[in-house]
């Protein structure tokens, strides 16, 4: 059973266009992590959010935590090539760290 | 930076041979994972310590994959014997707090099983 389900699966889009990736799931988390990960390397931290309702930015990417705690979405502004990759969500419960299927995003010139 | 660090970075073995890989997390880093990720998948969890204890393993193929980390420190997983199916990313990642947050990943180990 995936505890976290990511959609879309995947997403083409050209760059400059914006987009929205969703993390949803049925359980609560502690926490919930986003993660961006290049063919070949190993997942990288993007953001950590913690509170109901908390948004954070980096730069063009805006993370949205839900009030319920149990979803998730990630928003990118103007693409960039730059921004190719998967990402990936990831919820916190004790002793746990639970990853979704993620995102396959490629962003064209 | 301090970061994990994980070797080989790749490693070709013959099915029914055996295969180890080594993980030493970030300095101070209480909780370790090691999952296994299929091309274009998210990671799936194999085993979780804290410190030398194992916390999770339920989806480790105890079969034939073992995994330790006698002093609390680095780690080592091994599958013995390979199965194609095995061929995979195997990622190893530390974690400050035992709660399941903020996991940091090393660069992965890229296993092919022929």
């Amino acid at each position: 059973t995936q505890l976290l389900e990511q959609s879309p699966q995947f997403l083409s889009i050209q760059e400059g266009e914006n987009l929205t990736v969703y993390c949803n799931s049925s359980s609560v988390f502690s926490s919930l992590q986003w993660y961006r990960q290049e063919p070949g390397e190993g997942p990288v931290l993007l953001v950590t959010v913690v509170t109901g309702g908390e948004v954070k930015k980096l730069k063009r990417l805006t993370f949205q935590f839900g009030d319920a705690r149990k979803d998730s979405s990630l928003h990118i502004t103007a693409a960039q090539p730059g921004d190719t990759g998967l990402y990936l969500c990831a919820g916190g419960r004790r002793y746990a760290l639970n990853f979704g299927k993620g995102t396959s995003l490629l962003v064209t010139p | 930076e301090a970061e994990v660090a994980q070797s080989p970075r790749y490693k070709i073995t013959e099915k029914s041979q055996a295969v180890a890989f080594w993980c030493d997390p970030i300095s101070g880093h209480a909780t370790l994972y090691w999952y296994r990720q299929i091309l274009g998948q998210g990671p799936e969890l194999l085993v979780q310590f804290q410190d030398e204890s194992v916390v999770d393993d339920s989806q480790l193929p105890k079969d034939r994959f073992s995994a330790e980390r006698l002093k609390g420190v680095d780690s080592t997983l091994k599958i013995q014997p390979a199965e194609l199916g095995d061929s995979a990313m195997y990622l190893c990642a530390s974690s400050f707090r035992d709660l399941g947050t903020e996991a940091f990943f090393g660069q992965g180990t890229r296993l092919t099983v022929v």
